[in-house]
């Protein structure tokens, strides 16, 4: 049974420029969340996505945004970016009611530059 | 506000039992989890425990968990190198499912010694 997929591993962007970041969750999970992890402020959750609607949004700013699709794949896309956002993004799937706990992705590592 | 709070290091000698410790604000309705972290990659779920459960045992784990002191312990026994990670104590502090997310801790560093 295939992991949760993230793509790309690593990407490096210049400020004010744009990314978009994909994640592929277990098949049969409907549920896919986002976190940013940094060493100043540790995990955060960032939104979660179940058949295809923002079901859940944490406190991030505008530039953040995310998509899923009807085969449960999800994008995230930062606008305008800023040094702040380089960090690890993490994207975790699970069942649809998530208290068994997520599945986590190995991350997509993004430095802005 | 909402809050988790771990102990950044660990330093145990491999053989030993490591317990990791977590406090937690808001215990109403709490789902719990212990989340292990190794270098370069993703968090991979250890165990979960409800706050209608005190404790609960899978294999070398034991969680054991106070909810008068809103206090979590994660218990390894027979500690490995392999052991060697971050582990992060999260819980979702009350939020319903409605409104589900996870409050995450700092991590634990755990440290193993030959």
């Amino acid at each position: 049974k295939a992991g949760v997929t993230q793509t790309p591993r690593y990407l490096i962007k210049t400020r004010g420029q744009q990314v978009t970041l994909s994640c592929s969750p277990i098949s049969g999970h409907r549920s896919v969340s986002w976190y940013q992890q940094t060493p100043g402020q540790g995990l955060q959750f960032l939104f979660e996505y179940f058949s295809e609607t923002q079901r859940n949004k944490g406190n991030f700013p505008g530039r953040f945004s995310g998509r899923q699709f009807s085969n449960s794949r999800s994008e995230m896309n930062v606008s305008t970016l800023e040094l702040g956002d380089s960090a690890l993004y993490l994207c975790a799937s699970s069942l649809e009611d998530r208290v068994y706990g997520y599945t986590f992705g190995s991350g997509t590592r993004l430095t802005v530059v | 506000g909402e809050d988790v709070e771990q102990s950044l290091f660990l330093s145990v000698r491999e053989g030993d039992s490591s317990v990791i410790n977590c406090t937690y604000t808001d215990s109403s309705s709490t789902y719990l989890y212990w989340y292990k972290q190794e270098p370069g990659a993703g968090l991979q779920l250890l165990t979960y425990i409800f706050s209608n459960m005190d404790m609960k045992q899978d294999q070398r784990l034991t969680v054991l968990l106070n909810k008068k002191d809103k206090h979590l312990s994660l218990r390894i026994a027979d500690t490995q190198t392999g052991d060697s990670a971050i582990y992060f104590c999260a819980g979702t502090l009350g939020r319903s499912l409605e409104n589900y997310q996870l409050i995450w801790g700092a991590g634990t560093k755990l440290i193993i010694k030959p």
